[in-house]
């Protein structure tokens, strides 16, 4: 069954450096995103993509973060200048329209 | 904006017996969707179950089934004779329908955990 994956599993940074989490969605879906958990509470909605662009945002989804699918395959979401609060597990899911989302295993980031 | 609660922070039944899990939203929307999802300790987000707004039937998957009553804006997920691997946090979600394609994310709640014991 084809799925969401996710490099890497986990990323350990300092303050202030740059970051970039990848993900490779489902070959035939449409539309990507990236959600994110801070540990303990609930699941955040950070972006959606489609047909190449950013199609919606969050209030949390400010300039320090941008996407980008470089290629046919890949998802990047890149934090510039990481802050201690971007501590959390980071989500990509991919879907096609009306469907459910499909989420990969997450990427949890750690900002010391 | 969307809202989504779920009341019920933690719940625990025996196996084999059936939970049901509360959720409720509030939205201005008259098409959309709704899902559960399942995280377990490992933290995957597991698609669990899919309701669209405009359809009166309940959706079923396997064990697994929801009470959707539009008008009351509640959404309750039903697992019948629950097993030790349904232990988990579950959230529910909501998603706007947008027409014309486009893509919206999904408005979580908070989580209920659910433990099964043995």
């Amino acid at each position: 069954e084809p799925e969401v994956t996710q490099t890497p599993s986990h990323q350990v940074t300092q303050m202030g450096q740059e970051v970039i989490l990848r993900c490779v969605p489902i070959s035939n879906h449409l539309y990507f995103y990236w959600y994110r958990q801070i540990l303990g509470q609930k699941v955040e909605f950070l972006v959606s993509f489609y047909n190449n662009e950013i199609s919606e945002k969050s209030e949390i989804f400010d300039d320090q973060f941008s996407v980008e699918r470089p290629d046919g395959s890949n998802f990047t979401l890149k934090i510039r200048s990481t802050k201690l609060e971007d501590s959390a597990m980071y989500f990509c899911a991919s879907s096609n329209p009306g469907l459910g989302k499909f989420f990969g295993p997450g990427t949890r980031l750690t900002v010391l | 904006a969307q809202t989504v609660t779920q009341s019920q922070p933690e719940m625990s039944v025996q196996e084999a017996e059936t939970v049901t899990l509360s959720c409720t939203y509030d939205t201005s929307e008259n098409n959309y969707y709704l899902f559960w999802y399942k995280q377990p300790p490992s933290r995957q987000m597991i698609l669990v179950i899919r309701q669209e707004a405009y359809k009166q039937q309940n959706a079923t998957e396997n064990r697994f089934s929801v009470n959707f009553q539009k008008a009351a804006k509640s959404f309750s997920l039903k697992i019948s004779d629950s097993q030790l691997g349904d232990t988990a946090m579950y959230f529910c979600a909501f998603m706007k329908h947008r027409p014309g394609g486009g893509a919206d994310g999904l408005t979580f709640g908070k989580g209920t955990h659910l433990i099964i014991q043995p």
